[in-house]
């Protein structure tokens, strides 16, 4: 079954505590980004890749951190997390004629 | 400021209604995209429209992209409590970033 799969799905931390949500897709997709969404604001484009080793910012990356060493795995660092990074994350990955998949999110609090 | 404006932001209707969720930009887009997300879950895709001027229709779901592919409508005709869920629109430009709404919360109640 072609999915994205996202660990963990909800996660409390506390300020300054590292973190990193995995990301996975078996689609062979090259494209894959990682958003945030809030409530009225939408779903907003932390980081992208474009494939193995490239990554680019996206409208709101202060803060986060991403790598793409293999082109199932996506993963989204915090490396000091802040509560205003409490949100909810989601994980996408992209078909050659823009269809994005998303994975089921991450509810993340930071206290 | 969100590059798509959706309205009306929450839409709360009797089953059997008919219903039409609003996406406009001052942009133009390359193509347009719907999504419906329930509670829990990543939104998915419903359809992309790509000319100006298009309309899809999928069930009882219509989709129509403006002339000028700035803007594009949802109809929904004869609502089900099945259609509950967050609708979103995501413009997609032509080094295919998408940019989305901020939603349209659709209840549809028995």
């Amino acid at each position: 079954e072609a999915q994205v799969t996202q660990n963990p799905r909800y996660l409390i931390t506390v300020t300054g505590k590292k973190l990193t949500v995995t990301c996975s897709q078996n689609m062979n997709h090259e494209y894959m980004s990682w958003y945030r969404q809030d409530p009225g604001l939408g779903l907003r484009q932390i980081y992208y890749s474009m494939n193995v080793e490239v990554t680019d910012k996206g409208d709101v990356p202060e803060g986060y951190k991403v790598s793409r060493k293999e082109k199932r795995n996506f993963p989204l660092i915090l490396e000091s997390p802040s509560p205003n990074q409490t949100s909810l994350y989601f994980c996408a990955s992209t078909s050659g004629i823009s269809e994005q998949f998303f994975g089921p999110g991450t509810r993340l609090t930071v206290l | 400021t969100q590059l798509l404006e959706q309205s009306p932001q929450f839409l709360s209707i009797q089953e059997g209604e008919n219903l039409t969720v609003y996406c406009n930009s001052s942009s133009v887009f390359s193509s347009l995209q719907w999504y419906r997300q329930e509670p829990g879950e990543g939104p998915v895709l419903l359809v992309t429209v790509v000319t100006g001027g298009e309309v899809k229709k999928l069930k009882r779901l219509t989709f129509q992209f403006g002339d000028a592919r700035k803007d594009s409508s949802l109809h929904i005709t004869a609502a089900q409590p099945g259609d509950t869920g967050l609708y979103l629109c995501a413009g997609v430009s032509n080094d295919y970033k998408l940019s989305f709404g901020a939603g349209t919360t659709v209840t549809v109640r028995a």
